[in-house]
């Protein structure tokens, strides 16, 4: 199966700033099939990218996804005090579907 | 607006089996274009795919758990129940229903997750 390494473990930044999180699959993802998800405490995870650049229905633009092949990116041009949160990035390229164990952003 | 919804018993005791069911609202289980899956989470840690089921009842399971996890449909209700056997603690988990595509399977619906301990 696919193992998806996310870096960093914990990301502190400051409303205002810029993030990007880092997804790193063991094989390539075939077709670009990874999705970014949103999970915040007490909450089942939102989907925020699939296709490794789409924008999922109602997701703000400050949100963008990229890469291809082992190497995916999420970025938050702009955090916004509710962007705080864990990300997860998910394979759905080969079976079984695997996700990463989490980026926690935080507060700095 | 499309809605799904766990429910099950909260504590299971070892060796025991889990069950539980989604129901479905705002949409039909029998729609053509969706596979309806399973996913858990333990208390503090990442996110595991368990298996998915297409309302005709195919279905495709995580190997890690394959031969303890029971996926079946009841379109007549709109609910799709999970099983699973000889539970230990390391089940212990939210365990999460959710629709994803049949190709591509990301999940853009989920249900609110239903908290499973595994303890006597």
């Amino acid at each position: 199966e696919i193992v998806l390494t996310q870096s960093p473990g914990t990301l502190s930044l400051s409303p205002g700033e810029r993030a990007t999180l880092s997804c790193r699959a063991s094989q390539s993802v075939s077709s670009s099939y990874l999705a970014w998800y949103q999970q915040k405490p007490g909450q089942a995870p939102r989907l925020l990218i699939y296709g490794a650049s789409s924008r999922a229905t109602d997701i703000p633009d400050r949100f963008s996804g990229g890469g291809s092949g082992t190497d995916f990116t999420l970025t938050i041009s702009r955090l916004e005090p509710e962007d705080f949160a864990v990300y997860y990035c998910q394979q759905y390229g080969s079976s079984p579907q695997t996700f990463g164990q989490g980026t926690q952003l935080e507060i700095k | 607006q499309l809605q799904l919804q766990e429910s099950g018993p909260g504590l299971v005791k070892p060796s025991e089996t889990l069950s539980l069911t989604c129901t479905v609202s705002g949409g039909s289980i029998s729609s053509g274009s969706y596979y309806w899956g399973w996913i858990r989470q333990p208390p503090g840690k990442g996110l595991e795919w368990i298996g998915s089921i297409y309302y005709r009842g195919s279905t495709y399971y995580n190997p890690s758990l394959e031969s303890r996890v029971t996926i079946s449909v009841d379109t007549s209700k709109d609910q799709f129940s999970l099983r699973l056997t000889s539970v230990t603690a390391a089940d212990t988990a939210v365990y999460y229903c959710a629709r994803h595509f049949i190709q591509p399977w990301f999940f853009a619906y989920w249900g609110q997750g239903a908290l499973v301990t595994v303890s006597s």
